[in-house]
């Protein structure tokens, strides 16, 4: 079993939709990380949790959401989508330097 | 303007060639770690050097750290189907913030 894992694998949404991405770990590590990859502008953070009470901003934070439910779940959420966040989404955790990744999140906002 | 270029953006090479792919910081490098990424898939972590002149090696994938810790290259011997897809650097530069980079990666083809 993957121990990071990523639902949904592909979404397609409208214009406007809330849209959740989840993410789940069973490596037991504290930091996690939300990442989007666009063609040309290689990865992207939005979004990290140090701990269950830590969420801070990344570079590219803005329309975006995040809970840290437990230190096994980290979720995404999209308020209202827009065509710009079309992107493939990267769910990492962390251990000491080393990122672990999960497959990613296709995601189409029509 | 990248604080990690990679250079080239893409390569394609025939079965059996050696490659190289660079990234190049705009700032010291403390740490810098290389993954692979599977189209459509995920990061895997090939390494991480960390010492100037450090040299790493896993099968037939070698990466070296520059003394002057600004760049990185990663060279691949007698390339094979298997290593295509796309390279990323990633580097740390928290100062205060946590702040970690990746380069924009370098697409990797190679024809059996």
């Amino acid at each position: 079993d993957a121990d990071v894992t990523q639902t949904p694998r592909n979404r397609i949404t409208k214009t406007g939709k809330r849209i959740m991405l989840e993410c789940s770990q069973t490596k037991g590590h504290d930091r996690m990380y939300w990442y989007r990859q666009d063609p040309g502008l290689g990865l992207r953070l939005i979004y990290y949790s140090f701990d269950v009470k830590d969420i801070n901003k990344g570079e590219i934070s803005d329309g975006y959401s995040v809970s840290r439910q437990a230190q096994a779940k980290f979720s995404l959420s999209l308020e209202s989508a827009i065509p710009n966040q079309t992107a493939l989404y990267f769910c990492a955790t962390q251990l000491f330097n080393e990122q672990f990744f999960g497959p990613g999140t296709r995601l189409t906002v029509l | 303007s990248q604080e990690l270029e990679q250079s080239p953006q893409s390569l394609i090479v025939q079965e059996g060639k050696n490659l190289t792919i660079n990234c190049t910081s705009s700032k010291t490098l403390y740490g810098l770690y290389w993954y692979k990424q599977k189209y459509g898939e995920g990061l895997i972590f090939l390494m991480m050097l960390q010492k100037g002149g450090e040299e790493k090696s896993h099968e037939k994938i070698t990466a070296k750290l520059d003394e002057k810790k600004q760049q990185s290259s990663l060279h691949i011997t007698a390339s094979q189907p298997s290593h295509a897809g796309i390279y990323l650097c990633g580097a740390d530069f928290t100062s205060g913030t946590y702040k970690y980079i990746f380069g924009t990666g370098t697409r990797l083809k190679v024809l059996a």
